[in-house]
């Protein structure tokens, strides 16, 4: 069956280093997602990326989605404290498929 | 405007018995999505209702089921409770399938 995996499974990293998770499908994607879940919370939409190639921008967020629209990466620029938590990448096909998540830590 | 709402809560059962747990989609929204969140692990897609009817659902035993109401509710079952199906149970929902989806605040099911 379809399946979506995210690498690394966990990151800690220096507030003001950069951090990057990969998505990788087992199958062609219609469209990925990306999500963000902050402890003790539920995961929250972040974009959407539909297009071979596509980047997106959202302030220090840049998404990817690779040629072949079977993986997809977020990379953060100098991370700071709140961007703490787990973030998943979704694969559509006929149903969407969330990764395993890369969890971030972020010390001061 | 209301986001996803789902109840109970939390759910504490004991092995063998039924849970129910409900969910209130965004107004407007047709589709509703069910996982699974283990403590500290990914979601496993459970179920995709849309229009009242399921279409697609992931890999779990049949003892996981669930409807849509007409209102575009949705009911998730889960029969013959086993220890390992303690998790967070979230909902979703979209406006278009396959759409961004909004999650509820999900239901803590703990299965003793």
């Amino acid at each position: 069956g379809q399946q979506v995996m995210q690498i690394p499974q966990y990151q800690h990293v220096q507030e003001g280093e950069d951090f990057t998770t990969y998505c990788n499908s087992s199958t062609t994607l219609s469209n990925i997602q990306w999500y963000k879940q902050r402890p003790g919370g539920h995961p929250v939409f972040l974009i959407q990326l539909v297009k071979s190639g596509e980047v997106k921008k959202q302030k220090r967020l840049t998404f990817q989605f690779g040629e072949a629209k079977k993986n997809s990466s977020l990379h953060i620029t100098a991370t700071q404290t709140t961007d703490v938590g787990t973030y998943f990448c979704a694969g559509n096909t006929d149903k969407l498929i969330f990764g395993t998540g890369t969890r971030l830590q972020v010390f001061p | 405007e209301a986001g996803v709402t789902q109840s109970p809560t939390h759910l504490i059962k004991t092995r063998g018995q039924q849970a129910t747990l409900r969910c209130s989609p965004i107004s407007g929204h047709t589709s509703v999505y069910w996982y699974q969140q283990a403590l500290g692990l990914g979601l496993q897609f459970l179920l995709w209702y849309d229009e009242g009817e399921e279409r697609n659902r992931g890999n779990f035993p049949p003892r996981f089921s669930g409807r849509q109401f007409p209102n575009y509710s949705s009911e998730l079952n889960v029969n013959a409770l086993e220890l390992e199906d303690s998790a967070l149970y979230l909902c979703a929902s979209s406006l278009v399938p396959g759409n961004t989806i909004y999650f509820g605040e999900g239901s803590w099911l703990t299965v003793v």
